[in-house]
């Protein structure tokens, strides 16, 4: 199974300040047909999952300009630009290249 | 509105069985990959199993294959699991999700405790 390992696993953060979560793949997560399912996905306290992020860096519907995610093969990272209240909640990064899908740890992320 | 709405779960004994179901409502049902993720309290997500449109392609992590059926009404717009042989370890909160790669629409999840 691709293990994927997120750093950090808490990020005490400013509001209006930038964070950055790093999520490592113990494989390439390049399919076969070419494109990369690595997404990203936030979890706010007491609710569901959201997806935020699909495909490496595709924002999904709703979402706001200040998440981004980049990175390929093995490294990727979801950057926030500035840190708004509701940002509060648990980061997963999960693949779909490769059955069984997996997820990483969770992110926790916090206001200082 | 695009909703997914899990039920279904409850308290069982070990070596139990339980069948969760997902409702759909506010998409096409029958054009979408379903998938089950669960997460034991305090824990992470897991991928638990996922049905391919016509329900054709099932796919199921190791640690549920031979207990856990994923099954799908496309004329009810349902999605099933039937989980049998629970242990312990299956205790978590189970959460429908629409699609296949991308979960795009996650439903508000339904518990299970397994315990005697």
């Amino acid at each position: 199974d691709i293990v994927m390992t997120q750093t950090p696993l808490s990020s005490p953060v400013t509001l209006g300040q930038p964070a950055s979560i790093s999520c490592r793949s113990s494989q390439s997560l390049v399919h076969s047909d070419g494109n990369t399912y690595l997404s990203w996905l936030q979890q706010r306290p007491g609710q569901p999952p959201r997806l935020l992020i699909y495909q490496i860096s595709n924002r999904f519907s709703g979402v706001p300009d200040r998440f981004n995610g980049s990175g390929a093969g093995t490294d990727f990272t979801l950057k926030i630009s500035r840190v708004e209240g509701e940002d509060v909640g648990v980061y997963y990064c999960m693949q779909a290249t490769q059955l069984p899908y997996t997820f990483g740890q969770g992110t926790k992320l916090e206001i200082k | 509105e695009v909703q997914l709405v899990a039920s279904g779960g409850g308290l069982v004994q070990p070596g139990g069985s339980l069948r969760l179901s997902c409702a759909a409502s506010g998409f096409t049902f029958g054009s979408y990959w379903m998938t089950w993720v669960r997460q034991a309290p305090g824990k992470g997500l897991e991928w638990v199993a996922n049905i391919k449109e016509d329900g054709s392609e099932k796919y199921y992590v190791d640690s549920v294959k031979g207990r856990f059926i994923i099954s799908r009404d496309n004329a009810k717009k349902s999605l099933y699991l039937q989980m049998d042989s629970l242990r312990a370890e299956d205790t978590a909160v189970y959460y429908c999700a629409r699609s296949r790669a991308s979960l795009i629409t996650w439903g508000q999840g339904t518990k299970v405790t397994v315990s005697s």
